[in-house]
């Protein structure tokens, strides 16, 4: 089966620029999850989706950041305006129903780098 | 609040040899399930094994086993006869029961030399 994708793989902007990241999971991933990895740390969820509903965004800046999941299958990750602390790696997945204890399916992430 | 350490930024060691990472973590539930990622260069998160809070049995995948210890809170990976694709960086995550998110640890970034 394909993987989870993810595009672009590198990103590079100025300050207070705008960036989008796209994400499309594993067919019939119902839950979709986008974690930022800042360098030297583990990565940190921002935002779940179960279907085209939000389970879980407390820790997603919601002044700079959003993110859609239309129709319940890829999502759009947004950043608008970009500070420099929000250089890091921005990875998606996705697992089949959300439950606990199971897989989680990684795609490689998009790297972004605020100068 | 779910907290996960892990104490060893930087391993080393050499093809073949049996190498142990440690994580500690904190969580005031009683059912939870902790897993270890491994990341290579590519960045795509790989799970390498799970262990279930409730089971006492050590989780063992091949060349990858865990030393779960409820009590101390510690859930180290035992990677045995280790290979040069085992390079990577390796995150211990927890999840409890009832949310779905991951709560990762800093990572070890492990290197095996030929």
């Amino acid at each position: 089966e394909a993987g989870v994708a993810q595009s672009p793989r590198y990103k590079i902007i100025e300050k207070r620029q705008s960036v989008a990241f796209w994400c499309n999971p594993i067919s019939g991933h119902a839950t979709l999850y986008w974690y930022q990895q800042i360098l030297g740390q583990g990565p940190k969820l921002l935002i779940q989706f179960q279907n085209n509903g939000v389970v879980d965004d407390s820790q997603l800046p919601k002044d700079r950041f959003s993110a859609e999941r239309l129709k319940g299958v890829d999502s759009t990750l947004k950043i608008q305006p970009a500070k420099l602390e929000d250089s890091a790696v921005y990875l998606c997945a996705s697992s089949r129903r959300g439950g606990r204890n199971e897989k989680l399916f990684f795609g490689s992430g998009t790297q972004l780098s605020v100068l | 609040a779910q907290t996960v350490t892990q104490s060893q930024p930087e391993m080393s060691v050499q093809e073949a040899e049996t190498v142990t990472l440690s994580c500690t973590y904190d969580t005031s539930e009683n059912n939870y399930y902790l897993f270890w990622y491994k990341q290579p260069p590519s960045r795509q998160m790989i799970l390498v094994i799970r262990q279930e809070a409730y089971k006492q049995q050590n989780a063992t995948e091949n060349r990858f086993s865990v030393n779960f210890q409820k009590a101390a809170k510690s859930f180290s990976l035992k990677i045995s006869d280790s290979q040069l694709g085992d390079t990577a960086m390796y995150f211990c995550a927890s999840q409890i029961q009832g949310a779905q998110k991951l709560v990762f640890g800093q990572g070890t970034r492990l290197t095996i030399n030929p």
